[in-house]
């Protein structure tokens, strides 16, 4: 059984370009969520996805986008990047929209510049 | 927004004492999650406790769960350096299908 995967690590994108943040889920997991981390605040929650389907969202603009694939990994986008996107981006996996709790990546350091 | 208050932001003690932390939230919930978090990296699960429940324990941890007072309070007995972290308490409004709203965490430094 193999954990959350984020890639990549690290990443510096330039103001006004998009970027593409990845995420593996743990296996037999059916549920995405995504977190943002500014640094010294506790996670702030963008959107999940169950089988597919976003099925919750938080208080993010539209620039920040998803997806879910059929085998259950998922992607961030981010378009027209600001400095305040600068942040620890966090994939969750959850069965079953998270009933018994979450399984965290080691997240996505995304510097904007 | 930051549904729980963690209390208190910082905690430094030595190896071997035990660690209380506090978390406090808003609205009512289906559980309540404590998280740990080594250096800026990834989350890790520690325990969830449910509404119905009032305490329970995981090797180290005893968790307990106060609905009426909308308080939790994650004790780490007999200490040790690697528990130096920080520790997110987050709660879940419903059973499924609802984010989890995290406080803003407890850093515990624990000295050897």
């Amino acid at each position: 059984e193999t954990g959350v995967t984020q890639s990549p690590t690290h990443l510096i994108k330039t103001r006004g370009q998009q970027v593409t943040l990845r995420c593996s889920s743990q296996s037999g997991h059916n549920t995405v969520s995504w977190y943002q981390q500014a640094l010294g605040q506790g996670p702030q929650f963008i959107f999940q996805y169950y089988r597919e389907e976003e099925n919750g969202r938080g208080n993010f603009p539209p620039r920040f986008s998803g997806l879910q694939f059929p085998n259950y990994s998922s992607e961030l986008n981010v378009n027209a990047l600001e400095l305040d996107d600068s942040a620890l981006y966090l994939c969750a996996s959850s069965l079953e929209q998270g009933a018994d709790g979450y399984t965290f990546g080691s997240g996505t350091r995304l510097t904007v510049v | 927004s930051q549904q729980g208050e963690e209390d208190p932001q910082a905690l430094s003690i030595q190896e071997g004492e035990n660690a209380t932390m506090n978390c406090s939230y808003k609205t009512s919930i289906n559980n309540l999650q404590w998280y740990r978090q080594n250096s800026g990296r990834g989350l890790v699960h520690l325990i969830l406790i449910r509404s119905n429940e009032r305490e329970k324990h995981s090797g180290r941890l005893r968790v307990t769960l106060d609905t009426s007072k909308k308080s939790s309070s994650l004790l780490i007995t007999a200490s040790r350096a690697a528990d130096t972290a920080s520790y997110f308490c987050a709660t879940a409004r419903f059973s499924g299908n609802t984010p989890l709203v995290f406080g803003k965490g407890t850093r515990l430094s624990v000295i050897a």
